[in-house]
């Protein structure tokens, strides 16, 4: 089974600071996801990628499927922002469809 | 719009009793999924289907019963052999396969808690 691990698991920072969240992977994927959890909990995809980096608005993610690694980036950090983010990976058990997930990164921004 | 539709969004259930949660999708997607979130865990599998008439068991299914009698539909049971059923329940879709690289798609989810 992909083992999936994200760091950091809580990140407090100000508003306007550059954040990073990290997601190492153990098996070998096709594609890789980000996802926002609201406080209220519903779940919104916000990249699928399988090389290289994505872009949409103030956010990045990155991918190295070298090393199994990839990073999600937030630029000029807002309040709105405050969510937890979550990786995900295809399940490997077996044969079985699905998506394994990291435990999440709970990110509060401050004004 | 499309979306996943899941009710109740607060659910309270007594010892011994079975309860179900719908989860309606207008996507036209063929695969649907049913998670469970516990406080500091990820997202776990319970049930999925990838067709009508057809579902298999996730990583954690003992306790739970679903079906897929329309393609637009995965209603998940939760029955008293589940012995810890309060969580967060997630419904999911996605347009193939779920580990083939297709967007995966939410419901608001599910609280449910036994009183």
């Amino acid at each position: 089974k992909n083992e999936v691990e994200q760091s950091p698991q809580n990140l407090t920072a100000q508003e306007g600071e550059f954040i990073t969240i990290n997601c190492s992977y153990s098996v070998g994927i096709s594609a890789l996801h980000w996802l926002q959890q609201h406080p209220g909990g519903g779940i919104v995809s916000l990249f699928m990628l399988s090389s290289g980096k994505k872009k949409h608005g103030r956010l990045i993610a990155t991918i190295n499927i070298q090393e199994k690694h990839s990073s999600l980036h937030i630029t000029a950090s807002h309040p709105r922002d405050s969510a937890v983010y979550i990786c995900a990976v295809p399940y490997s058990g077996g044969g079985a469809d699905g998506l394994t997930f990291g435990k999440g990164t709970h990110l509060i921004i401050q004004p | 719009d499309g979306g996943i539709t899941q009710s109740p969004k607060y659910l309270f259930r007594k010892e011994g009793q079975n309860v179900t949660l719908s989860c309606e999708q207008n996507l036209n997607h063929d695969a649907m999924y049913w998670y469970r979130q516990d406080p500091g865990q990820g997202l776990r599998l319970i049930y999925y289907s990838q067709i009508v008439n057809d579902f298999q068991k996730g990583d954690i299914a003992e306790g739970y019963s679903v079906s897929r009698e329309k393609k637009e539909s995965f209603p998940l049971t939760v029955t008293s052999a589940q012995k810890n059923p309060t969580a967060f329940y997630l419904c999911a879709s996605t347009r193939g396969q779920g580990n083939s690289g297709n967007t995966i798609y939410f419901g608001e989810g599910s609280w449910l808690t036994v009183v």
